[in-house]
This record gives structure tokens, sequence and C-alpha cells, in this order.
């Protein structure tokens, strides 16, 4: 199963987007891209996921390089309540995989 | 849908008691999951249910630790005896249809063992 990378922590201005990177180059083809975050005490929850193409919500978008060795979850316009740890989660399809959360990326939403 | 539920939300216990944590997943989902998160180790996969099936267990620590999920809207998860190194927040979160399904996390119930 493919394993990620994040940075162990990141900073953003409220009002400024917050872009968090994450590596998996030996994602397989079959894999997608999930990420979750938890905000403190709270269990993680769900913000987007996408296989190939960049993916949109009303939460975030998600931007997946053409090799798909890596991808940036983009918060477009950060607030103070985005304080949350993000996990970037690659997931392969039918089977029995289940997702392995690492360490995350510690994101602290600054005024 | 309430979403997962969780109980209790707070648990404080003496070592070597029994601990008996409870689920209730969203009506209609298929898989249901048991993580354990300390700061030292982060979010571990303890065991996880398909169609109410123990489907894999390796997670689990030791023989100490048990799940049951005796049917579609409830699972529990059981330390007897209970030790100090059990102390964590235990998510149980469950999913719908496949692997590549959202999974959808409860509150937690935070755990110390005195």
């Amino acid at each position: 199963d493919a394993k990620t990378t994040q940075p162990p922590s990141m900073d953003c201005a409220e009002g400024r987007a917050a872009n968090l990177p994450c590596n998996h180059s030996t994602i397989s083809g079959n894999e997608y891209v999930y990420w979750y975050r938890q905000i403190h005490s709270q269990g993680p929850q769900y913000i987007i996921h996408g296989l190939k193409n960049n993916e949109t919500n009303e939460m975030a978008s998600l931007i997946i390089t053409e090799d798909r060795k890596s991808s940036t979850l983009i918060l477009p316009h950060a607030t103070l309540r985005d304080t949350a740890v993000y996990y970037c989660i690659v997931r392969g399809s039918g089977g029995s995989y289940i997702p392995t959360f690492g360490r995350g990326t510690s994101l602290i939403v600054h005024p | 849908d309430a979403g997962v539920i969780q109980s209790p939300r707070h648990e404080v216990t003496e070592m070597g008691q029994e601990v008996t944590l409870r689920c209730k997943p969203i009506s209609g989902h298929d898989y249901l999951f048991w993580y354990r998160q300390t700061m030292m180790r982060g979010l571990e996969l303890l065991i996880y249910f398909n169609n109410n099936v123990p489907i894999d267990d390796s997670g689990m620590p030791e023989d100490r630790f048990s799940a049951k999920m005796p049917n579609a809207s409830f699972s529990t998860l059981k330390i007897q005896p209970s030790e100090p190194r059990d102390s964590a927040v235990y998510f149980c979160a469950s999913s719908q249809g496949t692997a590549t399904d959202t999974q959808y996390f409860g509150p937690g119930t935070r755990l110390t063992v005195l």
C-alpha cells in the first residue's frame, strides 16, 4: 500500500490560502487520494478525495499532479476554525484495503 | 442521521477493571472500524468489521482487547483487565460499500486508566 509524506507543521494567515502538500510517490493506478482533518479532541472529518482529476467541493480543492506522485490540498480562504491536523491518505479500490493515518500536518491559522 | 454515536464520552477507571466502549454506526453502513489515538502512536486501526463480521483484528494490541458486533447497529470494544497504558481516545468509524468509501468518525471515548 502506498505511503504518504507530509510536513509535520505549517502555518497560514487568516483569509489567505492554505496549501498543504502530500507526497505519495508509490501510489498505484487504482488508489485514491483522501484528505481528512482532525480538529482538537474531535474525530477525524472527511474533506475531499480524488483519483486523477482535480476536485473541488465546498470545503477545499484537491490538486493531483499528472504523475499522481503528489497532491496539494487547498483551503482557499483559511479561517481560525481551520486550525487542525490534516491527514493525506491513499486507499485502494475494492478489496479490504483500509487507510493508514500517519502523523499528518498540523496547520495553525493565525490572525 | 445523527452520525456515529459513541458512549461513554469519557471513562475513568482503575487498573484491572473491565472497560466496555460502545458504538452505533450510521444506519446503512456496512463497515465499522475501531481506532485508538495516543500522542505517542497517533491514530491506529485496531479492528474492522464488514457486515458484522470481523475482517482484520491484527491491530488489536493483545488478548485483553476484544470487539464484537452482534448486529448492524451496535458494536463494543472491551478491555479486560485494563492497564494504564490503555489510556487513549478510542474512535469508532463507519463507512458504506467499498474500501474507497468515506469513513465517518464518532466523537470518541477518552479513556483514563489509573
